[in-house]
C-alpha cells in the first residue's frame, strides 16, 4: 500500500457529462500530482499541485481542471466528456515540489466514457 | 526536451533465469531516473532511483539497476527471476533543471516462465 488513496476506483458515465476524481495524498506529502494511463498516449502528466498552488502543467485539457485543498488532498475535475478520455488516471505524491525523491502513486480512477 | 526510451515492448524469460529490462533517456541536465513497476489493475509501485552517487542501484524485491552515463542508459535488472516478477515495468526520468514532472517510457511488459 503506497499510502495515497484514489476514489473512485471506477467510474463509466456518458459523453458530455462532468466528473471529480478525489485523491489523498500520503501522510506529510505536499505535492500531488496527476497522471493520465492510456493504451496510445502511455503515461501522460497532467498537473502538479503543491501546498495548495499550482506548480506545473503538462498535457492537461482546457475541459480538464484540478485543484488542492487546505488538508491537501486533491480533485481532478473531468467536463463535456468524450470517449477519447477513457483511461486510467492516476495520483501520485511526494513530499516536496521538485521530486528530488520518488513519487508514490495511488491505484487509480478507471474512466469509461460511453 | 527530456525523454525515455523502453526499446523493447515485452520481454519474456524462464524462471531463475536472469532479468534485464532496457531504459534510455534523454534529459538536459543531470538526470533523476525512476523505475516502478505495475501489476494487473494496480498502481505504480516504486522500485528503485538513481539521484547521484554509486552508479549500480539497489532496490526492492531483489531489483537493481545500474546508471550509464556514456551511454545514457539505466537498465533494471534481477539475477533470478520470478513468475510472481510478471508485470508492466516503467523507466521514469526527471529533468535535474525542470524538476517537477517525471516523463515515462513506453513500458516493458516482463513474461516470466515456469
Amino acid at each position: 500500500d503506497s499510502g495515497v488513496t484514489q476514489t473512485p476506483k471506477h467510474l463509466i458515465t456518458a459523453t458530455g457529462q462532468r466528473v471529480t476524481l478525489r485523491c489523498s495524498p500520503r501522510s506529510g506529502d505536499l505535492s500531488v500530482y496527476w497522471y493520465q494511463q492510456s493504451l496510445d498516449q502511455g503515461l501522460q502528466f497532467l498537473i502538479q499541485y503543491y501546498n495548495g498552488e499550482e506548480r506545473a502543467k503538462g498535457n492537461i485539457l482546457e475541459r480538464f481542471s484540478a485543484q488542492q485543498f487546505p488538508d491537501l488532498h486533491s480533485e481532478l475535475n473531468l467536463s463535456s466528456l468524450e470517449l477519447g478520455d477513457s483511461a486510467l488516471y492516476f495520483c501520485a505524491s511526494s513530499v516536496g515540489p521538485n521530486l528530488n525523491t520518488e513519487a508514490f502513486f495511488g491505484q487509480g480512477t478507471r474512466l469509461t466514457v460511453v | 526536451a527530456q525523454s525515455v526510451a523502453q526499446p523493447e515492448d515485452q520481454v519474456n524469460v524462464a524462471e531463475g533465469n536472469p532479468l534485464t529490462v532496457k531504459c534510455t533517456y534523454s534529459v538536459s541536465g543531470n538526470p533523476y531516473l525512476f523505475w516502478y513497476v505495475q501489476y494487473p489493475n494496480r498502481g505504480l509501485q516504486f522500485l528503485l532511483k538513481y539521484i547521484t552517487g554509486d552508479n549500480l542501484v539497489k532496490g526492492s524485491y531483489g531489483f537493481e539497476a545500474e546508471f550509464n552515463k556514456s551511454q545514457t542508459s539505466f537498465h533494471l535488472k534481477k539475477p533470478s527471476a520470478l513468475v510472481s516478477d510478471s508485470a508492466l515495468y516503467f523507466c521514469a526520468v526527471r529533468d535535474g533543471a525542470a524538476g517537477n514532472k517525471l516523463t515515462f517510457g513506453g513500458g516493458t511488459r516482463v513474461l516470466v516462465k515456469p
